[in-house]
């Protein structure tokens, strides 16, 4: 069975230092990779995918992360953060093929940025 | 824009009340999830349906059940509300094709059981 660990509950950084996120998965068979993006009061939105290929993944406000097969790791990192980046943060795995997809999600990381 | 939307996003209801969660979407999307959030445990998977009338248990089923009538619409269903299903509840969905695919999620329901 897949599953996602992101060990840091939060994190606090002060606006404009670089910060990475943790995430580590497992799984027995090849996987997607999500990283989504809570705002107060909304729902998840996507920041990036890794589905195959490069194994750096750019996405959306400057968020970045790298894939790591023999560190079953997928980091996200980004490298000036704003006090717009407040928000939480969850790491997301999906395995299947074709139409039947299960998506296992993280437990969550606050980014709290500190002017 | 495409739209995932649930239908309450603040209810309160009674230990013992049915309660009745509404997400339609307007993607034509086949696939449609429901996920409870709870600090420090993340997102749950507690149904998720493919097709129409079709419905497969999550992780966490348990003292929920869900409809889906219509495509675009996915419902769940508290028979006899509970304090501990006090929760934020997101609604997702996604197309069924090959490889991987976004979820796309709704603004979510908190729902309180007093």
């Amino acid at each position: 069975a897949q599953s996602v660990t992101q060990l840091d509950s939060q994190v606090p950084v002060f606006e404009e230092a670089p910060v990475e996120l943790r995430c580590n998965y497992s799984s027995s068979v090849s996987v997607y990779l999500f990283w989504y993006v809570q705002y107060p009061n909304q729902g998840l939105q996507l920041l990036l995918k890794y589905l195959s290929g490069s194994t750096l993944v750019k996405g959306i406000n400057g968020f970045e992360a790298e894939f790591n097969k023999s560190q079953t790791s997928f980091h996200l990192r980004k490298p000036s953060v704003h006090i717009s980046d407040t928000a939480e943060y969850f790491c997301a795995v999906s395995e299947g093929a074709g139409g039947y997809q299960k998506v296992t999600f993280g437990t969550g990381t606050k980014l709290q940025v500190i002017p | 824009d495409v739209k995932v939307t649930q239908s309450s996003r603040y209810l309160v209801k009674r230990t013992g009340e049915k309660v009745f969660l509404e997400c339609v979407q307007d993607m034509d999307h086949e696939n449609m999830f429901w996920y409870r959030q709870d600090p420090g445990l993340g997102l749950r998977l507690i149904y998720f349906s493919y097709d129409v009338k079709m419905k497969e248990k999550g992780d966490i089923p348990e003292g929920y059940s869900v409809s889906r009538e219509k495509k675009e619409r996915f419902s769940l269903i508290l028979e006899s509300a509970s304090t501990n299903q006090t929760s934020m509840y997101l609604c997702a969905s996604t197309l069924r094709a090959s490889g991987a695919n976004v979820l796309t999620f709704g603004a979510g329901s908190r729902l309180t059981v007093l």
